[in-house]
């Protein structure tokens, strides 16, 4: 069965970036794209951007073009995003979700929760 | 980008009744080449990830129950729920997958009386 694996939580400074991992299994990694999105503490959601996995082709939602980087390891069918000068604003719970056939979100991690903390 | 408003923000429910809610696009999610609307609905309770209920706007995901149903077309869309049950406790999204970026409606909370 398709399971994307996140660690629960990251305490990072302000300022200071951080790289959060999905590792992906039960499924061949490379077939499907690869999407970040964040949640805010009782907000709703907003889609990051994707990543194909076969080429490392992105697409980044303009809002986080300056923000995110999408990387993976195809050896390791892992899934990477980094969050560069994190403000308190970027304090949310990041989720990795695998697309279907469409752009259609059909499988999530459990998200990672990333506290922008002194 | 495409605005996606969904309403009501909340509603309280009794058990065994039904529910439905809106879900509002400011753009056709209707693309004429298939007649296929690119919208879909997800569940989030609380403490969960979000999960797949719908897509093309009213297919059930496998395993969804059926008393869930999606329907609309174009701009204007519905979420039914037509017998709710205790477990139905959650936040419901519509999401548009018709072009990029992919964009979420704020979300309709389900409160159960």
């Amino acid at each position: 069965q398709v399971q994307l694996q996140q660690p629960g939580a990251e305490l990072v400074r302000p300022g200071a970036s951080v790289k959060l991992s999905c590792k992906a299994s039960g499924y061949t990694f490379t077939n499907y794209w690869m999407n970040w999105v964040k949640q805010r503490p009782g907000q709703g959601l907003e889609w990051i951007g994707m990543i194909d996995p076969s080429d490392s082709e992105t697409h980044y939602n303009q809002m986080f073009k300056d923000k995110a980087t999408l990387t993976v390891d195809k050896s390791s069918s892992t899934a990477y995003m980094q969050l560069s000068s994190l403000t308190s604003e970027d304090s949310a719970v990041y989720y990795c979700a695998r697309f279907a056939n469409y752009p259609i979100f059909a499988y999530w991690g459990q998200g990672t929760l990333v506290t922008v903390s002194a | 980008d495409i605005v996606m408003s969904q309403s009501p923000s909340s509603l309280a429910v009794s058990v065994g009744e039904k529910v439905t809610m809106s879900c509002k696009s400011s753009q056709s999610l209707l693309y004429s080449s298939n007649q296929k609307n690119y919208l879909a609905w997800y569940q989030q309770k609380p403490g969960q990830s979000p999960k797949l209920l719908i897509y093309w706007a009213s297919t059930r995901e496998s395993g969804v129950p059926d008393r869930f149903t999606g329907s609309g077309s174009g701009t204007d869309f519905t979420l039914t729920i037509s017998s709710v049950k205790a477990e139905d406790l959650a936040v419901y999204y519509c999401q548009q997958y018709c072009s990029y970026p992919c964009t979420f409606g704020g979300g309709t909370k389900l409160e159960i009386k």
